[in-house]
C-alpha cells in the first residue's frame, strides 16, 4: 500500500539516450511534482502538474517533459541525456496548494 | 532562492530534546513556516507547519516568535532514527504548492 511509488528505482544509461521514470500514487491527490536531487544535495522542483496546470521551472532544459496519462501518473521523460543529468529524481503529491506533499523513495539516474 | 536560513549541522544526544533554528526574516503576513525532513537516501518527509501560533503534532513541536521572524523545531525525545537534513521552508498560499528546499541542517543524533 505504497502511497507514491517510482520505478525504476535505479537506471544507469548512456549519453544520448532517451528514458523515462514512472510515478504512481494511490492516495487520490490532484497534484503531482518532479524534483531533482544533484551530487551535492540540494532539492529543486522541475515542474508542478494538475489537470488544469502545468508549471515548469525555468531552468529546467526542455529535454525534460513530464506526462499524465491519468490523475494518478505522472511520467517523466527525458531525451538526449547528457552527463549533468545524473542526480536522483524525486516524485510527490498533494491535494494541491498548501498541503503536505507526500514523496516517493526516488530513482537514481546516472548516466555514462 | 530559498528564503530561510539554518545552521548546516548539529548534534543531539539521544533521548535529549533536539532543538533546530530557522531565520526567515523576510517573511510576509501570509506565509507559512513549513519543516521538511529528508532521511539518508529518503524522500522527504512532512513533520509541521504554522502560521502564527505554537503548533505540535506527534512527531515535533514547531515556536514561532511573535515577530514571525524564526523558529524552532523541538524533537522532544531524539532518536537514532530523526537522523535527517532538516529543512525549513516558508510557502505562501497560491505558490502551485510548490516547495523551494534550502540546504537545511544535518542533524547527527548520537548514542
Amino acid at each position: 500500500d505504497t502511497a507514491v511509488s517510482q520505478t525504476p528505482k535505479y537506471l544507469v544509461t548512456q549519453m544520448g539516450n532517451d528514458k523515462s521514470i514512472k510515478c504512481e500514487q494511490n492516495l487520490g491527490h490532484d497534484t503531482m511534482y518532479w524534483y531533482k536531487q544533484d551530487s551535492k544535495k540540494f532539492l529543486k522542483i522541475m515542474f508542478s502538474y494538475n489537470n488544469k496546470e502545468l508549471i515548469i521551472n525555468e531552468t529546467v532544459p526542455n529535454r525534460f517533459s513530464p506526462k499524465s496519462p491519468d490523475k494518478a501518473h505522472l511520467n517523466l521523460h527525458i531525451n538526449s541525456l547528457e552527463l549533468g543529468d545524473s542526480a536522483v529524481y524525486f516524485c510527490a503529491s498533494n491535494l494541491g496548494g498548501l498541503d503536505e506533499q507526500f514523496f516517493g523513495p526516488g530513482t537514481r539516474l546516472t548516466v555514462l | 532562492d530559498a528564503k530561510t536560513t539554518q545552521p548546516p549541522s548539529m548534534d543531539c544526544a539521544e533521548g535529549r530534546a533536539a532543538n533546530l533554528p530557522c531565520n526567515h526574516s523576510t517573511i510576509s503576513g501570509n506565509e507559512y513556516v513549513y519543516w521538511y525532513r529528508q532521511i539518508h537516501s529518503q524522500g522527504p518527509q512532512y513533520i509541521i507547519h504554522g502560521l502564527k501560533n505554537n503548533e505540535t503534532n506527534e512527531m515535533a513541536s514547531l515556536i514561532i516568535t511573535e515577530d514571525r521572524k524564526s523558529s524552532t523545531l523541538i524533537l522532544p525525545h531524539a532518536t537514532l532514527r530523526d537522523t535527517a537534513v532538516y529543512y525549513c521552508i516558508v510557502r505562501v498560499p497560491g505558490s502551485q504548492g510548490i516547495l523551494i528546499f534550502g540546504k537545511g541542517t544535518k542533524l547527527s543524533v548520537k548514542p
